[in-house]
């Protein structure tokens, strides 16, 4: 199956700075990705729908100018969570669809710690 | 809401049991497609099944859709403690997942 990669795997930060996760698509190319926060024993929660060269399509309750997504490629999403608190630890997923059945794939996952 | 809603929440087997579980979803469909996951870590991509196909197998795994019912199955056979995980399903079209069965197989 298509392969799906996040970086970090994990960063704790202190409350007040900014974390970049990268969510990358490594052997095909994918025009939609989707980022997900998943707190502890709970399910995963949709975020926003990055699509390549476009703005962001973020849920309702999701600040977009706290959690900033940027898709310039069609390998490449980024999610910027901005001035960390300790309320936005939390495990984040991004994915990627392909094919005409969009079939979706999972990266790892990235664990954010805010002290 | 959520599309796929996952049922039962929590499933608990004996290792060598089967375990089924349940995925219903609102909307029309061009595919459904299961995931598991293991505590703390990303989803991993089980099987898809589309909308024109009722029953698919892989390995232990047999999926059925019934579209006219909104509904498909997850059957894991001979279950191992490995399987132990929480299961989740997605359909195309919304990203959005339930709460997902979270499966326990003891040894």
């Amino acid at each position: 199956g298509a392969v799906v990669s996040q970086h970090p795997s994990w960063v704790i930060c202190k409350s007040g700075t900014s974390v970049k996760i990268e969510c990358r698509s490594l052997d095909f190319q994918a025009t939609t990705m989707f980022w997900y926060r998943q707190f502890p024993k709970q399910s995963l929660m949709l975020m926003a729908t990055s699509n390549e060269g476009s703005k962001a399509t973020y849920e309702q309750g999701v600040e977009k100018d706290k959690f900033l997504i940027n898709h310039a490629s069609l390998t490449l999403s980024t999610l910027t969570v901005t001035s960390a608190h300790p309320e936005d630890s939390s495990f984040y997923i991004c994915s990627a669809t392909v094919g005409s059945y969009n079939e979706q794939f999972f990266g790892p996952g990235t664990r954010l710690t805010v002290l | 809401s959520q599309q796929g809603e996952e049922d039962p929440q929590a499933l608990s087997i004996q290792e060598g049991e089967n375990a089924t579980m349940n995925c219903s979803y609102k909307t029309s469909i061009n595919n459904l497609q299961w995931y598991r996951q293991n505590s703390g870590r990303g989803l991993v991509h089980l099987i898809l099944i589309r909308s024109n196909e009722r029953e698919k197998h892989s390995g232990r795994l047999r999926v059925t859709l019934d579209t006219s019912k909104k509904s498909s199955s997850l059957l894991i056979t001979a279950s191992r403690a490995a399987d132990t995980a929480s299961y989740f399903c997605a359909t195309d079209g919304d990203m959005r997942f339930g709460a997902g069965t979270r499966l326990t197989v003891k040894p």
